[in-house]
C-alpha cells in the first residue's frame, strides 16, 4: 500500500538556524513527490516537487528538498529559518502508475523562534 | 491568471440541517477538481474528485455529497449534516491537459471552517 510518513508532530527550530522536515514514502512505481505549506485557517500552498531528475529540488520562499531514493525520503530543508517560516507543513506522493490521488502526510507543525 | 473561489468561510449548523459548500475555479477550462477534509488542523482526507461534468468519484462512503454541475463549479452537500461532519473542508483544481505528473500541482482555495453543533 502506498503511504506517507512524517514522524515529528513538530519541529522547534531557532530563527537564523537550518531546518529540516522530514518525510519518508512507501510507493509501487516511480514516486512524485510534493510540499506544501499551510498557514493559519487558510488553503495549501504548493512549495515544490520532485518528479524527475536532480535529486535537489528548489521551491518557494527559500526552501530545498532532497529526494533520496534508496532511503525513500524526500526532506524538506532551509538554510536558514524565518519566524514567518512558522506553519503546518505537508509532504505528498503519487506513484506513476496511480491515479489522480495523492497520498499525504499527517502534517508536521515547523515553529521557529526569535 | 487563475483563482479559485470558496465559500462561505465559516458555517455553524445544527445536526440534522443541510450543506452546501460551493467552490469555484476561474481562469481555466476542464480542470480536476477536488473536496478534501481536514480534521483538527491535520492531515487531509480526500472526499470526492472530479474529472469533468457530471462525473464524480467518491474514496469515503460518508454523509456527503458532490456535484459539478458546470465545468468550474464543485459543490459540496449532505442532507442531513452529523457531528462527525464538523472540519475544516478545502476545494482544490489542478490542470487537466499535459502530462498528469508535471501537472500535479494543486491550488487550493482558503477553505470553510464547518461546525455541526
Amino acid at each position: 500500500a502506498q503511504s506517507v510518513a512524517q514522524p515529528e508532530d513538530q519541529v522547534n527550530v531557532a530563527e537564523g538556524n537550518p531546518l529540516t522536515v522530514k518525510c519518508t514514502y512507501s510507493v509501487s512505481g516511480n514516486p512524485y513527490l510534493f510540499w506544501y505549506v499551510q498557514y493559519p485557517n487558510r488553503g495549501l500552498q504548493f512549495l515544490l516537487k520532485y518528479i524527475t531528475g536532480d535529486n535537489l529540488v528548489k521551491g518557494s520562499y527559500g526552501f530545498e528538498a532532497e529526494f533520496n531514493k534508496s532511503q525513500t525520503s524526500f526532506h524538506l530543508k532551509k538554510p536558514s529559518a524565518l519566524v514567518s517560516d512558522s506553519a503546518l507543513y505537508f509532504c505528498a506522493v503519487r506513484s506513476s502508475g496511480s491515479n489522480y490521488q495523492l497520498i499525504w502526510g499527517a502534517g508536521t507543525k515547523l515553529i521557529i523562534k526569535p | 491568471s487563475q483563482t479559485i473561489h470558496q465559500w462561505p468561510a465559516t458555517l455553524v449548523q445544527p445536526v440534522g440541517s443541510p450543506l452546501s459548500l460551493e467552490c469555484t475555479v476561474e481562469g481555466t477550462s476542464n480542470p480536476n477538481l477536488y473536496w478534501y477534509r481536514q480534521a483538527a488542523g491535520r492531515g487531509l482526507q480526500l472526499l470526492f474528485y472530479s474529472v469533468g461534468i457530471g462525473q464524480i468519484s467518491s474514496e469515503v462512503p460518508q454523509n456527503l455529497s458532490a456535484s459539478r454541475p458546470q465545468d468550474r463549479q464543485f459543490i459540496l452537500s449532505s442532507k442531513k449534516l452529523l457531528l462527525s461532519d464538523s472540519g475544516f473542508y478545502l476545494c482544490a483544481w489542478s490542470p487537466l491537459q499535459g502530462s498528469l505528473a508535471t501537472n500535479e500541482k494543486l491550488f487550493f482555495g482558503s477553505g470553510t471552517q464547518l461546525s455541526v453543533l
